[in-house]
């Protein structure tokens, strides 16, 4: 059980619009933390996706965008690609400054 | 190249004792904040440790709490974890990351270079 809550699964056509919910507490982002976001493609080590709520790292395209409210963060994607397919995790801080992570969301392209 | 790279995996008995590395390359090794990540076979990831700059502060799953030690030397630009009484689920691949220490309370900065991961597995 994460203390991160993601749906499991979500999924898409290319060029279409996907978002992926994170949902907290008021002891890890309700209490200011910020939420990060990860992107785990096949056989490859995770890849800091959004940094800060809604920072891309350079290299990461406009499409992807992160946003955080209350208790809770979502990760968008627009234009949907076949490359996007992947696990996609979200993570915080807990005030027992612990990290924590979401169970992780699997993009399914169609 | 801004790099990490983990070894020290392998197959353990269970109550065994495995000591992993991590060397960075390419970075300041003191400049951040390391944390250790893992993620067990069809799971997802579950943070493990983390160690601050200089090594004073230290924190840990409670999973792991009291049975692994993280720890790193800044002169050798590597972090460590030992992890004793190990346990079938520890079975899992390993990562660390860095995290830029300049992160502030709210930890703004996120775990921007991650190594490649070492498998530790824990089997009779």
């Amino acid at each position: 059980q994460s203390v991160l809550t993601q749906p499991p699964s979500v999924s898409g056509a290319p060029g279409q619009r996907v978002t992926i919910s994170c949902t907290g507490s008021s002891s890890n982002i309700g209490a200011g933390y910020d939420v990060h976001w990860y992107q785990r493609l096949p056989g490859t080590a995770p890849k800091l996706l959004i940094y800060g709520n809604n920072n891309r790292p350079s290299g990461v395209p406009d499409r992807f965008s992160g946003s955080k409210s209350g208790t809770s963060a979502s990760l968008a994607i627009t234009g949907l690609q076949a490359e996007d397919e992947a696990d996609y995790y979200c993570q915080s801080y807990d005030s027992s400054l612990s990290v924590v992570f979401g169970g992780g969301t699997k993009l399914t392209v169609l | 190249e801004v790099q990490l790279m983990e070894s020290g995996g392998g197959l353990v008995q269970p109550g065994g004792s495995l000591r992993l590395s991590c060397a960075a390359s390419g970075f300041t090794l003191s400049n951040y904040w390391m944390h250790w990540v893992r993620q067990a076979p069809g799971k997802g990831l579950v943070w493990v440790s983390r160690i601050n700059s200089d090594g004073s502060t230290t924190v840990y799953a409670d999973s792991v709490k009291g049975r692994f030690t993280i720890s790193r030397d800044n002169a050798k630009n590597t972090l460590y974890l030992q992890m004793n009484s190990l346990r079938a689920e520890d079975t899992a691949v390993f990562y660390c990351a860095r995290e830029d220490d300049n992160s502030g309370w709210s930890h703004f900065y996120g775990m921007d270079v991650w190594g490649q991961g070492t498998t530790v597995t824990v089997s009779s």
